[in-house]
C-alpha cells in the first residue's frame, strides 16, 4: 500500500483565498484524522472522521475551517478564508480499529503559507 | 483536559550511548500511548503502540513502557546511532479509536 497520501505537498497563497487540502487514507481504513502542527502548539487534532462520518470537530479553530469525507477514500480539508495565521504543516492520519488497537498512519502532510 | 509532557525538549548524546526519553500525561484514563518519530520535513512515522492494559512494548532496539496510574512512558533507545536522530512524539488517546493528544516531542541528536 502506498500509505496515506496528501496533495499539495505545499501550498502557499494570499490571505482572503479558499484552500482546499486533500487526502487519500489507507485502502481499508475506518477513521480518519486532521490534525495541524505549528512551532508554538505543536500536534493538534482539528476532526476525525469513522466510516465516513464526522465524530469529533471540537478541534476546528473557527467556521472558516470545514473538512469533509464524501467516501472511503478521500476527504478534504478547506480553509475559506484563508489568514495568515493559518500557516502550518496539515496532516491527515488513518487507522482500523482492531480488537482495540488503532495505531495510526500519517501521511507527509501539507504545509501551508498564507501571506 | 489532557495534557502530554515531553523531557527533556532536546538531547545530544554520542554515537553508542544508550538513553531513555520521558513522556508523561495528566489524565490517566487512557486507552492507547503511542510513540512515533518525526524527521525533519516529514510526516510522522509510528515507533510503537501500547495498549492501557499493556507495560511495555519493544521492536528492535526500542523498548518503551507505560505506567498508567503514575501517568508516565519511557522510550528507551539501545545502541544508539546517527540515524536515530530525529524529534520523537508521544501521543495519548482516550479511547481505542480517540484522536490523540500529543506532547512537544524531544528533539535527538547522535554524534556521530
Amino acid at each position: 500500500d502506498a500509505g496515506v497520501i496528501q496533495s499539495p505537498r505545499h501550498e502557499v497563497t494570499e490571505m482572503g483565498q479558499e484552500v482546499t487540502l486533500r487526502c487519500k487514507p489507507i485502502s481499508g481504513h475506518d477513521y480518519l484524522f486532521w490534525y495541524r502542527q505549528t512551532m508554538m502548539r505543536g500536534l493538534e487534532l482539528l476532526i476525525y472522521f469513522n466510516n465516513n462520518v464526522p465524530i469529533d470537530d471540537s478541534g476546528m479553530p473557527e467556521d472558516r475551517f470545514s473538512a469533509k469525507m464524501p467516501n472511503a477514500s478521500f476527504s478534504t480539508l478547506k480553509i475559506q478564508p484563508s489568514e495568515p495565521r493559518d500557516s502550518a504543516v496539515y496532516f491527515c492520519a488513518s487507522s482500523l480499529e482492531d480488537r482495540g488497537l488503532c495505531e495510526q498512519y500519517f501521511g507527509p502532510g501539507t504545509r501551508l503559507t498564507v501571506t | 483536559k489532557q495534557e502530554v509532557t515531553q523531557i527533556p525538549a532536546a538531547l545530544s548524546v554520542p554515537e553508542g550511548e544508550n538513553l531513555v526519553l520521558n513522556c508523561s500525561f495528566t489524565d490517566s484514563a487512557i486507552y492507547n500511548l503511542q510513540w512515533f518519530r518525526q524527521d525533519p520535513g516529514k510526516g510522522l512515522t509510528s515507533l510503537l503502540l501500547i495498549q492501557s492494559s499493556q507495560r511495555e512494548q519493544t521492536s528492535g532496539r526500542l523498548n518503551a513502557s507505560l505506567d498508567k496510574s503514575s501517568g508516565r512512558s519511557t522510550l528507551y533507545i539501545a545502541a544508539s546511532q546517527p540515524g536515530d536522530s530525529a524529534t520523537y512524539l508521544c501521543a495519548v488517546s482516550r479511547g481505542g479509536a480517540d484522536g490523540l493528544t500529543f506532547g512537544k516531542g524531544t528533539h535527538l541528536i547522535i554524534q556521530p
